[in-house]
C-alpha cells in the first residue's frame, strides 16, 4: 500500500519557469490538500479537493493552481516561479475530516 | 482565524525522562486535534487524533490530552528514547473548515 505517493522530491527552478508537482493516492481518499512548509514555520493550505472535479482555495493560494480529474491524482501547478516559493510541499489526503495521510514531501528551490 | 501555538520551541532531555508538549488553539470551536511527528526531511506521520468529544488519546508511550474550554492539548511522552527524537506538530480542525491549522512544532531532542 504506498499510501500518497509525491514526484518529483527535489527540484531546482529558475525564477519564471513553470512546474507541476503531483501528487497520487491510492487509498480512494476524497479528500487531498496541498501543504507548504517553510523554515521554522507550521504548515500552510495552498488548495484542497472535496472530490473529483471540486477544488477550493487554502490559505495561501496565490501563484499555484490545481486541479481533481480522478479521485487519485492531485496536481499543484506553479505558474511562472517566484523565490518566494522556495519551499517544502506536502500533499496530503483522508477520508473525511481526519485520518490525514502524508506524502514525503517535495523540496522546491527557486532560483 | 485558528491561531495554533506549540510551546517549548525546542526540548532537549535524557534518555528515560518523561516529557510534556503543550498546544494551545484560540477558537474552541475545533472538530479534533491531532499530534504528529515529523522526521528530518521526512513527511508527517500521525500519532493521536483527539476528537472535540473526547478527553484523551493513548498510543503506547504516547498519551495526548484536550481540554476544548480552555484552548490546550498537551502530549505526555513516557520514558523519551533517543529514537524519539524529532519535531512534534500540533494541528487543529475546525467546524467551518476541512483543513488543518498547524503550530510551528517542537523540536525534541532525546539524548542517549
Amino acid at each position: 500500500n504506498a499510501g500518497v505517493t509525491q514526484t518529483p522530491k527535489f527540484r531546482i527552478l529558475k525564477i519564471g519557469q513553470s512546474m507541476t508537482l503531483q501528487c497520487t493516492q491510492d487509498m480512494n481518499h476524497n479528500y487531498m490538500y496541498w501543504y507548504r512548509q517553510d523554515p521554522g514555520m507550521g504548515l500552510k493550505l495552498i488548495y484542497y479537493s472535496v472530490g473529483a472535479g471540486i477544488t477550493d482555495k487554502g490559505e495561501v493560494p496565490n501563484g499555484y493552481n490545481v486541479s481533481r480529474s480522478t479521485t487519485e491524482d492531485f496536481p499543484l501547478r506553479l505558474e511562472l516561479a517566484a523565490p518566494s516559493q522556495t519551499s517544502v510541499y506536502f500533499c496530503a489526503s483522508s477520508p473525511q475530516w481526519d485520518g490525514y495521510t502524508f506524502g514525503s514531501g517535495t523540496r522546491l528551490t527557486v532560483v | 482565524k485558528q491561531e495554533v501555538t506549540q510551546i517549548p520551541a525546542a526540548l532537549s532531555v535524557p534518555e528515560g525522562e518523561n516529557l510534556v508538549l503543550n498546544c494551545s488553539f484560540t477558537d474552541s470551536a475545533i472538530y479534533n486535534l491531532q499530534w504528529f511527528r515529523q522526521d528530518p526531511g521526512k513527511g508527517l506521520t500521525s500519532l493521536l487524533l483527539i476528537q472535540s468529544s473526547q478527553r484523551e488519546q493513548t498510543s503506547g508511550r504516547l498519551n495526548a490530552s484536550l481540554d476544548k474550554s480552555s484552548g490546550r492539548s498537551t502530549l505526555y511522552i513516557a520514558a523519551s528514547q533517543p529514537g524519539d527524537s524529532a519535531t512534534y506538530l500540533c494541528a487543529v480542525g475546525s467546524n467551518s473548515g476541512y483543513a488543518l491549522n498547524f503550530g510551528k512544532g517542537t523540536s525534541l531532542l532525546v539524548t542517549p
